[in-house]
C-alpha cells in the first residue's frame, strides 16, 4: 500500500512569490491534515479536509489556503510569501478525523523563502 | 487557548537508562492523546496513544500515563537504546483538532 506522497519535495521561492504544495494520501483515508514544522515550534496545525471540506484551520493567516477534491488528494497554497514561511510543511491523512485516529505523515515539502 | 506545553525540549540519557517526557494541555475536553515519533530526516510515526477512559497504557518499553485532573500526561520510555534519539511529540484533540508540543529532542548515548 502506497504511503503519504507531498510533492515537490524541496522548493526554494522569492518574497512575494506564491507556492502551491501537493499531497496525495493513502488509498481510502478521507482526512487530509496539513502541518508547518519550524525548529522549536513543534508541528502547527494549518487545516484540515475531510471529504472535499475543510473541517477546521489554524491560526494562520488567510495567506495560506487548500482544497481537496474528490480523489482526497489535496493542495495548499501560500500567497505573497514572507521570509517567516521558510519551514517543512508535512501533510497527513487518515481513515478518521485528525482528532480521533492515526496520522500517516508525509516527508514533507522544505520550502526556503528568500 | 488551545496549548500543548511540552517539557523538556531536549533530553539526554546514558543507554538502558529510563526517560520521560511530560505534556500538559489546556482544554479539560480533550480526550485523544497520541505521541509522534520522528527519526532525524524522517516523517513524524505513532509510537502509541491513549484515550481519556485510560489512566494508562503500555507497549513494551514504552508507556503513557494520563492524569485527566491536572491536564497532563507523559511518556515513559525504560531501557533505552541507542535507536530510540529522535524528537518526540505529544499531542491533545482540541476542538476537533490535534493540537501538538512542541517536541523533545531525545539523546541516547551508548
Amino acid at each position: 500500500k502506497a504511503g503519504v506522497t507531498q510533492t515537490p519535495r524541496y522548493l526554494i521561492k522569492t518574497r512575494g512569490q506564491q507556492v502551491t504544495l501537493s499531497c496525495s494520501p493513502i488509498s481510502g483515508h478521507r482526512s487530509v491534515s496539513w502541518y508547518q514544522q519550524t525548529p522549536g515550534q513543534g508541528l502547527q496545525f494549518l487545516f484540515e479536509y475531510f471529504s472535499e471540506t475543510q473541517r477546521n484551520k489554524g491560526n494562520f493567516p488567510g495567506r495560506f489556503s487548500g482544497r481537496q477534491f474528490s480523489n482526497s488528494r489535496s493542495e495548499m497554497n501560500v500567497s505573497t510569501l514572507e521570509l517567516g514561511d521558510s519551514a517543512l510543511y508535512l501533510c497527513a491523512s487518515s481513515l478518521i478525523p485528525v482528532n480521533t485516529g492515526e496520522l500517516f505523515f508525509g516527508e514533507g515539502s522544505r520550502l526556503t523563502v528568500l | 487557548g488551545e496549548n500543548v506545553e511540552q517539557h523538556p525540549s531536549t533530553l539526554s540519557v546514558q543507554e538502558g537508562d529510563s526517560a520521560v517526557i511530560k505534556c500538559t494541555y489546556s482544554d479539560s475536553a480533550s480526550n485523544y492523546f497520541p505521541w509522534y515519533k520522528q527519526e532525524l530526516g524522517k516523517r513524524p510515526q505513532l509510537i502509541i496513544d491513549i484515550r481519556s477512559n485510560v489512566g494508562e497504557k503500555k507497549d513494551q518499553r514504552i508507556a503513557v500515563t494520563l492524569n485527566k485532573t491536572a491536564k497532563h500526561f507523559s511518556l515513559h520510555i525504560t531501557e533505552t537504546q541507542p535507536e530510540d534519539s529522535a524528537v518526540y511529540f505529544c499531542a491533545a484533540s482540541m476542538g476537533g483538532k490535534l493540537i501538538f508540543g512542541q517536541g523533545t529532542e531525545l539523546s541516547v548515548k551508548p
